[in-house]
């Protein structure tokens, strides 16, 4: 299986700061990677396919990059509804695995 | 609007099964598959299987042994059973529509006697 590598793995910013987060694939997934947010009590919501493709609705402050083995979501002046924890996933092969997931705290 | 509702108990007894219920609105089964995933703070986000439109379906190694996903597509329903259940598989469970743009509400389970 896919292993996939978060970090940090708590990251505390201030509102208004710019981060980014990382994700490390055990092997090549090419741009098969997806970035997820996910808040307490609440399911996983889909911010970023694909490594870099934007979805409907989510603000444009999230952007994510990479190919290969390395991938960063990057968030642009968080605000205080981005506290939360996020997850990569890739799809490249099968068991589509996720990563262990990096939370993202007030300072 | 897309969404996926999901039902099911929420204690099972061990070497019990789960049987969860997830009816979609908004979309079509014959036109998109439903994945299902479930989450621990143990082991965290694992894939368990999907169901295709077609209704062929994918398994994780891991579960293939003791899970099954079928399907209704008239009433909109996908059927998640697995077997053989044990402490570790208390997990919230998760139905996702293929591409995981939308998820289900999820499913608390505690396995215990």
């Amino acid at each position: 299986d896919i292993v996939l590598t978060q970090s940090p793995a708590t990251l505390s910013v201030t509102p208004g700061d710019s981060v980014s987060l990382s994700c490390r694939a055990s092997q090549s997934i090419s741009n098969n990677l997806h970035w997820y947010q996910q808040k307490s009590h609440e399911s996983p919501r889909l911010l970023i396919k694909y490594a870099s493709q934007s979805i409907s609705g989510i603000p444009s402050r999230f952007s994510g990059s990479g190919s290969g083995t390395d991938f960063t979501l990057s968030i642009n002046s968080v605000e205080t509804e981005d506290f939360g924890m996020y997850f990569c996933q890739q799809s490249n092969s099968w068991p589509h695995t996720f990563g262990g997931g990096t939370k993202l705290e007030i300072k | 609007q897309v969404q996926l509702k999901q039902s099911g108990p929420g204690l099972v007894q061990p070497s019990q099964s789960l049987s969860i219920t997830c009816t979609v609105s908004g979309f079509s089964l014959t036109s998109y598959g439903v994945h299902w995933v479930r989450q621990s703070p143990g082991k965290g986000l694992e894939w368990l299987g999907v169901i295709w439109r077609g209704g062929s379906t994918d398994y994780n190694a891991a579960f293939m042994s003791r899970l099954s996903i079928t399907k209704d597509n008239s009433k909109s329903q996908v059927f998640f059973k697995m077997n053989s259940l044990q402490a570790d598989d208390t997990a919230i469970y998760y139905c996702a529509k293929n591409g995981y743009d939308y998820w289900g509400q999820g499913t608390t389970l505690t396995v215990s006697s």
